[in-house]
């Protein structure tokens, strides 16, 4: 099975922080997203990659960036975070019309 | 995007009674995906379904997709503490598009 590995599973920033959240799946797989998770909501799309250097806006882009130099690996950017991006933040990577597989998730408080 | 609505937000059970979650579109649905999602975790993919009318079944959970392909339904029989957690359904990606769309989840809480 692929892995798709999260580097942190908990984090606290602070307001006005540059938060950087790292995903690094162990195949060549070359669809990856970024999800974030709240309570009601379900799940959000922020962003998405399929390629190296490719990006894609998803539902809620607003305030995130994202960075994809290697095929493995799929950043997610918080360029000053804010305490309403305290949320679950999950990464995962699908073939194409294929399920996704998360990762563990990880669960970021700003204060 | 596109909308699934997914029926009810949370249901509370007693251990051995059977449980439903539904899934809803307004348009038809190329293909419907399934996760559980245990407290504490990440959603885990069960189970895709394609064909209008088509039933699988995994142990004691049942997936359905209407015959329109418009609804889909997910029916645990006698459940387990183990059933415990947020169930999503997804519409998969369709016209060359990969990404899903996730329903907002039924949350089953199964009281021993």
């Amino acid at each position: 099975d692929v892995k798709v590995t999260q580097s942190s599973r908990y984090l606290v920033k602070r307001t006005g922080e540059k938060v950087f959240l790292e995903c690094v799946q162990d195949m060549d797989h070359e669809n990856m997203f970024w999800y974030r998770q709240d309570p009601g909501l379900g799940l959000r799309l922020i962003y998405f990659s399929y390629d190296v250097k490719m990006k894609e806006k998803g539902d809620i882009p607003e305030g995130y960036s994202v960075s994809r130099e290697k095929k493995e690996r799929f950043s997610l950017i918080l360029e000053s975070a804010s305490t309403n991006q305290t949320s679950m933040y999950l990464c995962a990577w699908a073939g194409l019309n294929q399920p996704q597989h998360f990762g563990d998730g990880t669960r970021l408080s700003i204060l | 995007g596109q909308q699934v609505m997914q029926i009810p937000q949370y249901q509370h059970v007693q251990e051995g009674e059977d449980f439903t979650t539904y899934c809803n579109s307004s348009t038809t649905l190329s293909n419907i995906q399934w996760y559980k999602q245990r407290p504490g975790g990440h959603p885990v993919f069960l189970i895709q379904l394609v064909k209008s009318g088509e039933v699988k079944k995994q142990k004691r959970l049942t997936f359905q997709f209407g015959e329109a392909k418009k609804n889909s339904s997910l029916h645990i029989t006698a459940t387990q503490t183990t059933d415990v957690g947020t169930y999503f359904c997804a519409r998969g990606g369709s016209g060359g598009s990969y990404i899903p769309t996730f329903g907002r989840g039924t949350s089953l809480i199964v009281h021993p």
